[in-house]
């Protein structure tokens, strides 16, 4: 079973403030993970990656952290601006057989307040 | 650099019709892929060619069919277009291998009505 788990479709946070968001994975064989920003009418672009031998990475803004023995990871923006308001997608490689390509969640729509 | 272009950014067709949406990457990539997004679905992966001159199925390629043209190219062939193929598709590109960041086109919104 390979799946990755955006649970929360939405979020919405003030302008300022952090915003977290979820992604929960059932194969823990899954050594890499993404996060992915798509703006409406556009693709989505790369946004941060994470090995599975670290368990955070930081750009900026944007933190992604991985718990591997619950099987979760979390991309934290700090502030969060209205620019950053977007679906976020988390992805991971699919393990064995067609490596390389990436499962992707269903996504969280981010609102950023001003 | 142009990355990753799509034709035609949008299309109307009646059941039944064909269409071939058009992908190239300027960036040499290896690799090639094509998705479609259904609100509520995330990213969907149809069809893929990890190097030039092969391409695979993949989560959902029923109804659909790619040509990896060249290194550059990769395109997407509706043979008889049905209403569930309403949707937005997306190509993307990477170097392959041990790469795994791809990179997205613009994305052409199809509604077969």
């Amino acid at each position: 079973d390979q799946q990755v788990k955006q649970n929360s479709p939405s979020l919405s946070v003030q302008e300022g403030r952090i915003s977290i968001l979820n992604c929960d994975y059932t194969n823990s064989m899954f050594d890499y993970f993404l996060w992915y920003k798509k703006y409406p009418a556009e693709g989505p672009t790369f946004l941060i990656s994470i090995s599975s031998i670290k368990d955070k990475n930081e750009d900026g803004r944007f933190t992604v952290f991985l718990n591997k023995s619950a099987k979760h990871l979390s991309l934290h923006i700090v502030p969060s601006q209205p620019g950053d308001s977007a679906v976020y997608f988390c992805a991971a490689p699919h393990y064995g057989g067609s490596q390389g390509n990436l499962i992707f969640g269903k996504g969280t729509k981010l609102s950023v307040k001003p | 650099n142009a990355g990753v272009t799509q034709t035609p950014k949008f299309q109307v067709l009646k059941t039944g019709q064909s269409m071939t949406l058009q992908c190239a990457q300027d960036m040499n990539h290896n690799s090639m892929y094509w998705y479609r997004q259904d609100p509520g679905m995330g990213l969907r992966l149809i069809y893929y060619s990890a190097s030039e001159g092969t391409t695979d199925k993949g989560e959902v390629p029923n109804g659909y069919n790619v040509s990896r043209l060249n290194k550059r190219e990769f395109s997407l062939r509706l043979e008889s277009a049905a209403p569930s193929q309403t949707s937005v598709y997306f190509c993307a590109s990477s170097f392959g291998g041990g790469s795994y960041e791809q990179y997205f086109g613009p994305g052409t919104r199809l509604t077969v009505t």
